[in-house]
């Protein structure tokens, strides 16, 4: 079976600190993984993939994340947090048939 | 704007009405996916279409839910006699696939539509 279990459900940073968003995932199949997110009232937006080439995935915004096949883990990392990235983030596993397979999210506040 | 549109945005019944909504992918995509994201949570695969055909349902998707993508191109789906449960978002994405091929292609979503059931 496959799953993603985001390990927080909320983060709250300072602006301008470093964030960081946990994610562990379960597959039985060389995963390709996604962060996707989604501000208040707007559709969800991909962040950055991982799709079995370089294990660190540069994304959009000064987002990048780290695939750990050894601790099934794609975390995402920020070295500053801007008060634009207040928002809901997912961590979302393709599924063998392209489907996506969604974390519960996280919520990521920066504090001024 | 991904390119992706859902009609209508919000959507406000009654229990035991029938509704329907209507997704646009882009234009060239042969994959179109339904999703459900209720309050707090993430977004649930629902069903999905390559070109016309509806090629995987989740068990989600009791008999009251229908969908359809005639002729390969706009999706609706229908949910008979709802319930106050069905409340929830209701997403649309599509992207570009090919059997067998990578399945990493990204998805793009639509706004969503917004269904309470009263």
């Amino acid at each position: 079976a496959q799953s993603v279990t985001q390990l927080d459900s909320h983060v709250s940073v300072s602006e301008g600190t470093p964030v960081l968003l946990r994610c562990n995932y379960s597959s039985s199949y060389s995963p390709s993984l996604f962060w996707y997110v989604q501000h208040p009232n707007k559709g969800l937006q991909l962040l950055l993939k991982y799709t079995s080439a370089a294990t660190l995935v540069k994304g959009i915004n000064g987002f990048e994340a780290e695939f750990k096949k050894s601790e099934t883990s794609f975390h995402l990392t920020k070295p500053s947090a801007h008060m634009s990235d207040a928002a809901e983030y997912f961590c979302v596993l393709s599924g063998n048939t392209g489907k996506l397979i969604f974390g519960q999210g996280t919520t990521l506040q920066v504090k001024p | 704007d991904t390119g992706v549109s859902q009609d209508p945005r919000h959507k406000i019944t009654k229990r035991g009405q029938n509704v329907t909504f209507r997704c646009d992918p882009i234009s060239e995509h042969n994959r179109l996916y339904w999703y459900r994201q209720t309050l707090g949570q993430g977004p649930e695969f629902l069903t999905y279409f390559q070109n016309e055909a509806q090629l995987e349902k989740s068990r989600l998707l009791s008999d009251r839910f229908s969908a359809e993508r005639p002729k390969g191109s706009f999706s609706t789906l229908e949910i008979q006699r709802t319930e106050q449960g069905d409340s929830a978002m209701y997403l649309c994405a599509s992207s570009l696939g090919t059997s067998g091929g990578p399945k990493e292609r990204e998805q793009f979503f639509g706004p969503g539509t917004r269904l309470t059931v009263l």
